[in-house]
This record gives structure tokens, sequence and C-alpha cells, in this order.
């Protein structure tokens, strides 16, 4: 099944700065996931996403983070102010048909200075 | 709350032999979905197999096959005729039996990949 694609694929920044990744859907996903993987580490849950809503959100999403989709298509993860420790690879993924199994975008490096 | 354990940091394997990794995890649900997925050194996390709780066979993907043992709560994967290929980092994951649910994961096992 086609993935989605996401952009950046890397991104610099300074600390305290906002950022903003997107993921692009090939078609009209209704299902949306957002996952980081902090280098070395396991992939951790952030955020779900359904029919415009948050369905559901780990401790790790607080409030510097939000999650939109602002035309309809792009689905974008905000982070506000960003922090040495928010330096991860962000994955974007979706459901496939009957919603049991996620797939995943490439991801986007962020690396926050 | 569910929990995946890989308990093996690296497995090494010769080229055109067979490498078995193992996963453990942890639910009081009866409804649920296992995967494993490989992320080679692009970081991209590529979907290898997926395993329906209520499925009593094993799935299969070419090379790629699961154990699957419900009752003791282990789901590991055999890789056979490895191929440089499939040198990664390969992640158990779980999801409830809930369509839409997030995918709990492990730590992960390297897979080195000798010729």
């Amino acid at each position: 099944e086609p993935e989605v694609t996401q952009t950046p694929s890397h991104q610099v920044t300074q600390m305290g700065q906002e950022v903003i990744l997107r993921c692009v859907p090939i078609s009209n996903h209704l299902y949306f996931y957002w996952y980081r993987q902090i280098l070395g580490q396991k992939v951790e849950f952030l955020v779900s996403f359904y029919n415009n809503e948050i369905s559901e959100k780990s401790e790790i999403f607080d409030d510097q983070f939000s999650v939109e989709r602002p035309d309809g298509s792009n689905f974008t993860l905000k982070i506000r102010s960003t922090k040495l420790e928010d330096s991860a690879m962000y994955f974007c993924a979706r459901t496939g048909t009957g919603g049991e199994t996620q797939y995943f975008g490439p991801g986007t490096r962020l690396l926050v200075l | 709350a569910q929990t995946v354990t890989q308990s093996q940091p690296e497995m090494s394997v010769q080229e055109a032999e067979t490498v078995t990794l193992s996963c453990t995890y942890d639910t009081s649900e009866s409804d649920y979905y296992l995967f494993w997925y490989k992320q080679p050194p692009s970081r991209q996390m590529i979907l290898v197999i997926r395993q329906e709780a209520y499925k009593q066979q094993n799935a299969t993907e070419n090379r790629f096959s699961v154990n699957f043992q419900k009752a003791a709560k282990s789901f590991s994967l055999k890789i056979s005729d490895s191929q440089l290929g499939d040198a990664a980092m390969y992640f158990c994951a779980y999801r409830s039996g809930d369509s839409w649910g997030k995918l709990q994961f492990g730590a992960g096992t390297q897979v080195v990949v000798t010729p």
C-alpha cells in the first residue's frame, strides 16, 4: 500500500524555536499517527488523529505539541518551543484499509541545537 | 498497560543461514495484533509481517515467518536464508484489537549479517 510522505526530511533548529513537521497522505486517509524515536531508543507513540480531532495522546504529548490538518490534506505536528531533548526522528503513520496495520512515512530528522 | 520486551539487543547470522528474534508481550486483552517492523540504516520503518491474535496459523511472508504462542505471550520472528539486505534493526510491536489503536514497540534487535 502507498505510504505517506513527510517534509522536511531533515530540520535543524535552535532551542526555543517553533518547528512544523508535515505529513502528506497519498490518498484521503482519515486516521493518522505521530511517533518519535530518539536516537538509539525505541519508537514512542505521541498522538493519533481521526477526522480532524485528537483521538489519543501520550504523556509525551504535552502543551508544547499540537497537531492539525489545516487544509484538509497535509497533517502537521507543531512543537512550539523546542528543547534539546526534542531531537529525534519523527514519524507519521497512517492506517491501511481496515485499520489493522500502520504504514510509516520516511520520517523527519529533527536536531535541536 | 501492555509491554513489549525484546531481550536480544543484537543477533549475528551468516548469509544463507537462519536467525530467530524473540519477542514477548504482556497483555490482559484477548483481541490484538502483533507486528514486526524492520528499520534499516535509512531509519525508515518497514512492515515485515503481521499476526492477528485470533488466528492460530502462524503468519508467513516469503523468507520471514513467525512463531506465535498466544498462551506464552511470545511472538518470535524467523528469517530464513538470510541476505545482506536483511541487516537492520527489527522492532516487535503490539496493537490492541481496537482498529485504530496506537502501536507499542519493543526496544529492538539489531541483526548483523556476515558474508
